[in-house]
């Protein structure tokens, strides 16, 4: 079963607007990711965020995190045509053996 | 940074064939890989997790001997989808993970697309 549940399901923003997507998430978890991927091909990852962590930063993005809500935001700035994408958030749980488990994801379309 | 290849990018076979999809890691050593599953609009769906030398850990409902998972060396996993059908047409994703260095990221390789005539 996924773990991550994002919200919303599909972002439609005009270029220069900012663009936050939100994912919630069950049980606690050792970090989380955010990805992108543009159609039809892999995955890029964005950000990781440990649970030990409130805020990241990496450019245009930023994640938050917090534990208590079991949620997590990415706010892109600034947005562009070219982050047109779907964006899915992963939740890591366990140890050594530990595996991703994505969110359904977000359809953000960015409009020039 | 880490690179991770898949091969072929896309594969067109008729039903009831048999289809193999490479993993590498390209400049690190994969102590684990990952296959995941993914149909139009929706999500990864973990497969199998694989470590170098040992049998996958297939998740539930992933047919074990339709799916089946090599991972021989430290950077290469294979993925052999037998007697493929209409159904099983999908993109098919790989990571590789090393915990050699002390890192537990996963890097994702660029797909796979399978069609099943």
């Amino acid at each position: 079963s996924q773990q991550g549940e994002e919200d919303p399901q599909a972002l439609s923003i005009q270029e220069g607007e900012n663009a936050t997507m939100n994912c919630s998430y069950k049980t606690s978890i050792n970090n989380l990711q955010w990805y992108r991927q543009n159609s039809g091909r892999g995955l890029v990852h964005l950000i990781l965020i440990r649970s030990n962590e409130r805020e990241k930063h990496s450019g245009r993005l930023r994640v938050t995190l917090d534990t208590s809500k079991k949620s997590s935001s990415l706010l892109i700035t600034a947005s562009r045509a070219a982050d047109t994408a779907s964006y899915f958030c992963a939740t890591t749980i366990g140890g050594a053996n530990s595996k991703l488990t994505f969110g359904k994801g977000i359809t953000l379309s960015v409009r020039p | 940074g880490a690179v991770v290849s898949q091969h072929p990018s896309w594969v067109i076979c008729k039903s009831g064939t048999s289809v193999k999809i490479e993993c590498r890691s390209l400049d690190f050593q994969a102590t684990t890989m990952f296959w995941y599953r993914q149909f139009p609009k929706q999500s990864l769906m973990l497969m199998a997790t694989s470590n170098e030398g040992s049998k996958a850990t297939y998740e539930q409902g992933v047919e074990k001997d339709k799916f089946l998972i090599n991972h021989a060396s430290l950077t290469l996993s294979t993925l052999t989808v037998t007697s493929a059908h209409p159904e099983d047409s999908s993109f098919y994703i790989c990571s590789a993970r090393s915990v050699i260095a002390g890192g537990h990221e996963q890097f994702f390789g660029p797909g796979t697309r399978l069609t099943v005539l």
